[in-house]
């Protein structure tokens, strides 16, 4: 059973370029959480999907950013017209149901210049 | 609110040393307690867990109690390699809820 994938790893942006980071959750896990890490910091809850439906967005930044999870196909995070201050790593998880344990993806380092 | 405090590092120690990485915390009701270890280049990994009070999660050596009494929830290992060199988060999560707090992070390293 594979585990969290992510992709890209590495993603270098310039300053008002987009940012698609996508994450492909483990099998038959439906629950996806992404976090942000900023450097020198611990984990930030961005936002929670199920399948179709963003049920908690309360750690999303206001602008430019957005969060999907289609029926078809993995979770993707958008950051629209990117600014320096998004370089960071930002790490998915998924869980097979809105549970305490959540399993990690290798996060995607965005570096935006 | 929630909240988790971790001591700050880096720690640096010898192979074979005493690990002690404290975390304390802030929570309402009683949430579950956790400890992540984070390789170089890698995600997290769950290393242990505790969901109440005086539970003790272990896992490759490392131990940990959850004292509701000093609100905190302290990683242990008695004796650590080079292998264990990586970074600690401390996390806590309540019951049915979408989302983990995470400390700010341990960087550990252990010297031969």
């Amino acid at each position: 059973n594979a585990g969290v994938m992510q992709n890209p790893r590495h993603l270098v942006r310039r300053r008002g370029q987009e940012a698609r980071l996508r994450c492909s959750p483990m099998k038959g896990h439906s629950h996806v959480y992404w976090y942000r890490q900023l450097p020198e910091e611990g984990l930030k809850f961005m936002v929670y999907l199920q399948k179709e439906n963003i049920i908690d967005e309360s750690g999303m930044p206001k602008e430019r950013f957005s969060a999907e999870f289609p029926k078809e196909g993995p979770s993707i995070l958008r950051i629209q017209q990117v600014v320096r201050g998004d370089s960071a790593a930002y790490f998915c998880a998924s869980s097979p149901w809105n549970d305490n344990e959540q399993f990690f993806g290798p996060g995607t380092r965005l570096t935006v210049l | 609110g929630n909240s988790v405090t971790q001591m700050e590092g880096p720690v640096t120690l010898s192979e074979e040393a005493f690990l002690t990485i404290n975390c304390t915390y802030t929570a309402t009701g009683y949430p579950s307690l956790f400890w992540y270890v984070q390789y170089p280049g890698e995600g997290l990994q769950l290393l242990l867990k505790a969901t109440k009070a005086d539970d003790k999660g272990s896992n490759k050596g490392f131990e940990a109690t959850y004292r509701k009494e000093t609100t905190s929830f302290h990683l242990e290992k008695g004796s650590v390699q080079v292998s264990d060199s990586a970074v600690y988060f401390c996390a806590l999560s309540h019951p049915g809820a979408n989302n983990l707090f995470f400390g700010t992070g341990t960087r550990l390293t252990v010297i031969p």
